[in-house]
């Protein structure tokens, strides 16, 4: 079974300033995909990072960047130059298989909301 | 291209009633997840159809249902709603073939309320 862990359930920021989101995972897969999803109060969910098992360089998408840390079983989300409208919820996701068919569900954490203050 | 769409995006229910939300993933995706994120939660999977096939099943009663139709177009039923169903209910899509980073795209989902 897959588990997720955000530990921070709210979390602030100046505008301008780079943020951490942590999440931690369990898995006894040996090939699976991690996700960074934002949602806004609008309810969306917005796709913004992803990051494989075998992927040896951190991803990274604009200012979005993912710290993997493997062994740790770590998968932190830094946003760097943060802006009013990162204002949103943000979840972190794991799925078996990086790469390929056969994904299977995404497992979510319990989300950390990110405010950003002017 | 259009994107992932869900209907209706709100309705009002009462207990015992039941319930049909309806999606239509991308174009050429043959994968459809179903979740559920109550507020102030994390998103809860319900089930994932492939190729008008049932994958897989959350931990949800059988009273929650669905199926994916040819088009691969989606339902999904809930049956004599309670008011812990309330909820928004996501929709996702997803291309299960060939290589690709296995993203799920989301709908804007349907919120229920069930009185």
């Amino acid at each position: 079974a897959q588990k997720i862990t955000q530990t921070q359930p709210g979390m602030f920021v100046q505008e301008k300033e780079a943020v951490t989101l942590d999440c931690t995972y369990d898995t006894s897969d040996q090939s699976y995909g991690l996700f960074w999803y934002k949602q806004p109060s609008s309810g969306e969910m917005i796709f913004l990072i992803y990051q494989g098992s075998y992927d040896e360089q951190n991803a990274t998408e604009g200012r979005y960047s993912l710290n993997f840390q493997k062994a740790r079983k770590s998968a932190n989300l830094v946003i760097s130059a943060s802006q009013l409208g990162d204002s949103a919820m943000y979840f972190c996701a794991m799925s078996a298989n990086a790469g390929g068919t056969s994904y299977g569900k995404l497992t979510f954490g319990q989300g950390t909301i990110l405010t950003v203050h002017p | 291209e259009a994107g992932v769409t869900q209907s209706p995006t709100h309705l009002i229910k009462t207990r015992g009633q039941q319930v049909t939300l309806r999606c239509s993933p991308i174009s050429g995706h043959t994968s459809v997840y179903w979740y559920q994120q109550a507020l102030g939660l994390g998103l809860q999977f319900l089930l994932w159809y492939d190729e008008g096939e049932e994958r897989n099943r959350g931990n949800f009663p059988p009273r929650f249902s669905g199926r994916q139709f040819p088009n691969y177009s989606s339902e999904l039923n809930v049956n004599a709603l309670e008011l812990e169903d309330s909820a928004l209910y996501l929709c996702a899509s997803r291309l299960d073939r060939g290589y690709n980073t296995g993203e799920l795209f989301f709908g804007e989902g349907s919120r229920l309320t069930v009185l």
